[in-house]
């Protein structure tokens, strides 16, 4: 089993430009995370899905949108990125909602200039 | 909300030694859930150890283990015999179970543990 893939590993965006990261995890695990990751301090999460179908915002969700597109694969979309989206970004998977552990991505490093 | 605090921004110990990692949370919750998460220089997110609140034993895992004071609101890491690939930053993790953001982990800002040879 490969876990969590992302992709890309890192991506360099120009104010304004948009893009798509995408995750997938291969361990039938119902609900999914986005988290940014800012020098100095933990994870911060974006959006997340319970489950297949459904999507909610987390702690910081401003400026992103994200897609379950299916059980497996959860995208999050940047439509006019900003500098302050220069982040480290990671994907997560739990089997479900609350006490489940998550699996982590290898993160994605985005830099937008 | 909840706050995770880890005070010790970086640290290092001797290779084959045993370090502590500190880490206070604060909560008016009753029922959650602490890990230990790991990020070595790949970036990757991995999961240590976690600990249930209403457990009084302290979980263990090989090498690593935890003290877990829950009147102190507490949760240190232990890493006994450390090794070279245990140099990685450390985050500590809160995750509650009641209520409908069940799903959240709030993460401190991580201790960096170096081993030296």
């Amino acid at each position: 089993n490969a876990g969590v893939t992302q992709t890309p590993k890192f991506q360099v965006l120009k104010t304004g430009q948009s893009m798509t990261l995408q995750c997938a995890q291969d361990m039938n695990h119902n609900s999914m995370y986005w988290y940014r990751q800012d020098p100095g301090m933990g994870l911060r999460l974006i959006y997340y899905s319970a489950s297949e179908g459904t999507t909610d915002k987390g702690e910081v969700p401003n400026g992103y949108n994200v897609s379950r597109l299916n059980k497996r694969e959860f995208s999050l979309r940047l439509e006019s990125a900003a500098p302050s989206q220069t982040s480290v970004y990671f994907c997560a998977s739990s089997r479900d909602r609350g006490i489940e552990t998550q699996y982590f991505g290898p993160g994605t490093r985005l830099l937008v200039l | 909300a909840q706050t995770v605090t880890q005070s010790q921004p970086e640290m290092s110990v001797q290779e084959a030694e045993t370090v502590t990692l500190s880490c206070t949370y604060d909560t008016s919750e009753s029922n959650y859930y602490l890990f230990w998460y790991k990020q070595p220089p790949s970036r990757q997110m991995i999961l240590v150890i976690r600990q249930e609140a209403y457990k009084q034993q302290n979980a263990t895992e090989n090498r690593f283990s935890v003290n877990f004071q829950k009147a102190a609101k507490s949760f240190s890491l232990k890493i006994s015999d450390s090794q070279l690939g245990d140099t990685a930053m450390y985050f500590c993790a809160f995750m509650k179970l009641s209520g409908g953001s069940n799903y959240k982990l709030t993460f401190g800002k991580g201790t960096l543990l170096t081993v030296n040879p």
